[in-house]
């Protein structure tokens, strides 16, 4: 496709249930990047990753988070044992490297009731 | 850790008129960003800003970095109804787009 892609769009799952959500960044793009986004705020940093390896993990809020991008391209970003607390837009962007312009896609609206 | 400040956190304005938005660094920034959002969508990359003393511009909009790159300014010429949105300003202080994002700028613009 053309620019990030993120599935699904929306998912409504219940407390203390496991999630996945994928991001599908645009082809060639080594470096892929996940941010959660709370309503009226900006973007917070969870994790950056550069081809296969997570270079900085250092926002990811607890044990609970994961993200794996095991061939450099699609990523995965897992939560277990949810709670209210992780509703939120949770945003993937890309790009050709670390220091130009991201390609963010239109985010996954998680809601855990 | 990387704080901003955006100011305003809303503005109304008229088409036509001029408007400027404002993002402040406790820090000085490695490099700061500029996007806009529309309710529930994704981000859209504006500019990019580097250097100290930096001036951007893209169609109507311009963005500065004041010389001791903590502050950053975006101004709309001219504005239209599609500039609505809200605008994020982001600082990179790693240089791989750690982004810290401040918590926007609502803009709306009256026909």
């Amino acid at each position: 496709g053309a620019g990030v892609s993120q599935t699904p769009s929306n998912k409504v799952t219940e407390k203390g249930k496991y999630v996945e959500l994928r991001c599908d960044p645009i082809s060639g793009h080594t470096a892929l990047y996940w941010y959660r986004q709370s309503l009226g705020q900006g973007p917070e940093f969870l994790i950056y990753f550069q081809g296969t390896g997570a270079a900085d993990d250092s926002g990811l809020p607890n044990d609970r988070f994961f993200a794996v991008r095991p061939e450099g391209s699609v990523s995965t970003l897992k939560i277990q044992r949810t709670e209210r607390g992780d509703s939120a837009v949770y945003l993937c962007a890309s790009s050709t490297s670390t220091n130009t312009e991201a390609f963010f896609g239109q985010g996954t609206r998680l809601t855990v009731v | 850790s990387q704080e901003l400040e955006q100011s305003p956190q809303s503005l109304i304005v008229q088409e036509g008129k001029n408007l400027t938005i404002n993002c402040t660094s406790s820090k000085t920034l490695y490099g700061l960003y500029w996007y806009k959002q529309k309710y529930g969508e994704g981000l859209i990359f504006l500019m990019m800003l580097q250097k100290g003393g930096e001036e951007k511009s893209h169609e109507k909009i311009t963005a500065k970095l004041d010389e001791k790159k903590q502050q950053s300014s975006l101004h709309i010429t001219a504005s239209q109804p599609s500039h609505a949105g809200i605008y994020l300003c982001g600082a990179d202080k790693m240089g791989y787009q750690k982004v810290t994002f401040g918590t926007g700028t609502k803009l709306q613009v009256i026909p």
